[in-house]
């Protein structure tokens, strides 16, 4: 699997956007770029994931490159919900062991 | 809503003590994972399982033994704790099945385990 690079932390003001960046260089071709975060005491939460194309849902966007060598989850509208750790994982979607290896992450908090 | 169901939040156990951490998925699942999680070493699996009775190690599986004998439900059992493995425990499940695919994993809440 290609491995990641992220920010151990940022900040972001409550109702700003927080743009979560992650490093993948070494991405090849059939493989997704993942994102989870965690909330303090909780597991894991699964966010969106993505191939090339810019994908949004309920929760999230992400933008990845052209190239593909790196990408970013954006919170609209962040709030002090949003405040965990959020972790980029990249990996193949068909076959492979379909286990994800998580990093540190970055850790987010939002303030008011 | 779908669920990952691990048995106990907290325990604490002594030096030696046989440990159970069960974890129980009602989404018909076929793979289910141990991590463990310690700060600022992020997670890292213990042994996951593709299939009932089926078993593989994971990063750091010294110490730690696995059950799957129903497709719900896997354990991680600790023959003799050793308060070295005093950490978060997380248990969680996926399926090739999913809408998402393979790599959406969900996960219990974790079970806190303190070793004396």
């Amino acid at each position: 699997d290609a491995k990641t690079t992220q920010p151990t932390s940022m900040d972001c003001a409550e109702g700003r956007a927080a743009n979560l960046p992650c490093n993948h260089s070494t991405i090849s071709g059939n493989e997704y770029v993942y994102w989870y975060r965690q909330i303090h005491s909780q597991g894991p939460q699964y966010i969106i994931h993505g191939l090339k194309n810019n994908e949004t849902n309920e929760m999230a966007s992400l933008i990845i490159t052209e190239d593909r060598k790196s990408s970013t989850l954006i919170l609209p509208h962040a709030t002090l919900r949003d405040t965990a750790v959020y972790y980029c994982i990249v990996r193949v979607q068909e076959g492979g062991s379909y286990i994800p290896t998580f990093g540190r992450g970055t850790s987010l908090i939002v303030h008011p | 809503d779908v669920k990952v169901t691990q048995s106990s939040r907290y325990l604490v156990k002594r030096t030696g003590e046989k440990v159970f951490l069960e974890c129980v998925q009602d989404m018909d699942h076929e793979n289910m994972f141990w991590y463990r999680q310690d700060p600022g070493l992020g997670l890292r699996l213990i042994y996951f399982s593709y299939d009932v009775k089926m078993k593989e190690k994971g990063d750091i599986p010294e110490g730690y033994s696995v059950s799957r004998e129903k497709k719900e439900r896997f354990s991680l059992i600790l023959e003799s704790a050793s308060t070295n493995q005093t950490s978060m425990y997380l248990c969680a499940s996926s399926s090739i099945y999913h809408k998402l695919g393979a790599n959406v994993l969900t996960f219990g809440a974790g079970s806190r385990l303190t070793v004396l």
